[in-house]
Order: structure tokens, then C-alpha cells, then sequence
């Protein structure tokens, strides 16, 4: 597609309940980003994927947050027994490269998550 | 952990007038990004200056980058109410395989 897509654009669950989030990037861009944002927040890093693998998963807040990106294009964010605390909006952004050439990133419309 | 932090946190100023935000950072840089968020969604990006290079135009933005006081600004000139938004910075480490952002400015432009 001509940018990134993400859904759902939101997503409203109960509190234990399992998640996932997709982000499909601009295509032959290598290099793709989850970050999370909270109401009136900045950007959180979550994790980074270069191609299929994910040099840098740093910012995952728990091990109930994982995320896998298949045949180099579409990522899963899930989150497993979501806690009120998870609410946010969850943004992907893609680049054409990743790494020490990183330039512009493109984000997509994020997908807001509502825990009850 | 977030590596920039803007300045001011809020700005609200007249159309026509001049918007001036500023960022500082901490760790030695690739680049710098400034991005511009409408209503909490999907950033856009403004304008990248490379950590060799000291200003940088587009159109109504001017960016400007003191490595040696590890700060940058981002300048718009004559507003437009279109411009209320919030303004983010964010780094690429010299090391680093991501994009660090700051909290960021929210900037309102009255008409």
C-alpha cells in the first residue's frame, strides 16, 4: 500500500484478555518500529525489526508483550492478560533502511487500546 | 527512556507570529528528526539534520543543531492556525538502531 496500515484503529477489551495489534509497512522497507504512546505522552520505544528479526526488543515493558514480523513485511504485536495499564495508542512506523543508515520514518494511524 | 526533551512543554501564540521549540539530548548523535503529530494519531516527518550539519530549511521550517551543547530548535515561521499540532524531536544514536523521542511541544496557533 502507499503507507503504513495498521488495525485495528481501536480496539476495546477486558482487563486478562489477550491482544494483537498488525502493522503492514510501506513495502521493500526494511526496517520497522512498534512504539507505544499514553495519553499526553511521548513515544515509547517497544521494539525494532530488521528484515524478519528483531536485533533490539529493548523497550518490550514485559514478557506479556511480543512481537514477530514474517516474510519481511507484516508485524504482530501482541500483548497477553492486558492490564489497565497497557491502554495507550500503539504506533508502527516503517524505513527503507534500519541500523547506522536510518533516515525518515513512516508512521501509521496507531491502533488506541482500551483496557477495562 | 526518552533522550530529548523539549522546550517549552506548551506554546500559544498569534497567527502570523514566529514558533520556536527546542530539544536537548543527551548521548552523541547520527542524526536528529523533528515529527509533527495531529490529535494523538500518526506522526509526520518534518525535517532531518545530520549531526555534521548546523541548519537546515524547509519551506516555513528552519532547524538549527549544536552538537557541542547537544541541543537543537526548530523554528516556523509565520504561523498558520493549520500549525496547531504537537512538535516532536527525536535522536539516532551514534550506536543506536532506533529513533529516540523526546516528550514533546504542544504548539497552538490562534487565529
Amino acid at each position: 500500500g502507499a503507507g503504513v496500515s495498521q488495525s485495528p484503529s481501536n480496539k476495546v477489551t477486558e482487563k486478562g484478555k489477550d491482544v494483537e495489534l498488525r502493522c503492514d509497512p510501506i513495502s521493500g522497507h526494511t526496517a520497522l518500529y512498534w512504539y507505544r504512546q499514553s495519553l499526553g505522552q511521548g513515544l515509547e520505544f517497544l521494539i525494532y525489526f530488521q528484515g524478519n528479526s528483531a536485533p533490539d526488543k529493548s523497550g518490550l515493558p514485559s514478557d506479556r508483550f511480543s512481537a514477530e514480523r514474517t516474510g519481511g513485511s507484516v508485524s504482530t504485536l501482541t500483548i497477553q492478560r492486558t492490564q489497565q495499564e497497557d491502554s495507550a495508542v500503539y504506533l508502527c512506523a516503517s524505513s527503507l533502511y534500519g541500523g547506522g543508515n536510518t533516515g525518515e520514518l513512516f508512521f501509521g494511524e496507531g491502533s488506541r487500546l482500551t483496557v477495562l | 527512556s526518552q533522550q530529548g526533551e523539549e522546550d517549552p512543554q506548551a506554546l500559544s501564540i498569534q497567527e502570523g507570529e514566529n514558533a520556536t521549540m527546542n530539544c536537548s539530548y543527551k548521548t552523541s548523535i547520527n542524526n536528529l528528526q523533528w515529527y509533527r503529530q495531529n490529535s494523538g494519531r500518526g506522526l509526520v516527518h518534518l525535517i532531518l539534520i545530520r549531526s555534521n550539519e548546523r541548519e537546515k530549511h524547509s519551506g516555513r521550517l528552519r532547524v538549527t543543531l549544536d552538537t557541542s551543547k547537544k541541543s537543537s530548535s526548530l523554528l516556523i515561521t509565520a504561523s498558520r492556525a493549520a500549525d496547531t499540532a504537537s512538535y516532536f524531536c527525536a535522536t539516532f544514536g551514534v550506536n543506536g538502531n532506533k529513533l529516540v523521542f523526546g516528550a514533546g511541544t504542544i504548539l497552538r496557533v490562534k487565529s
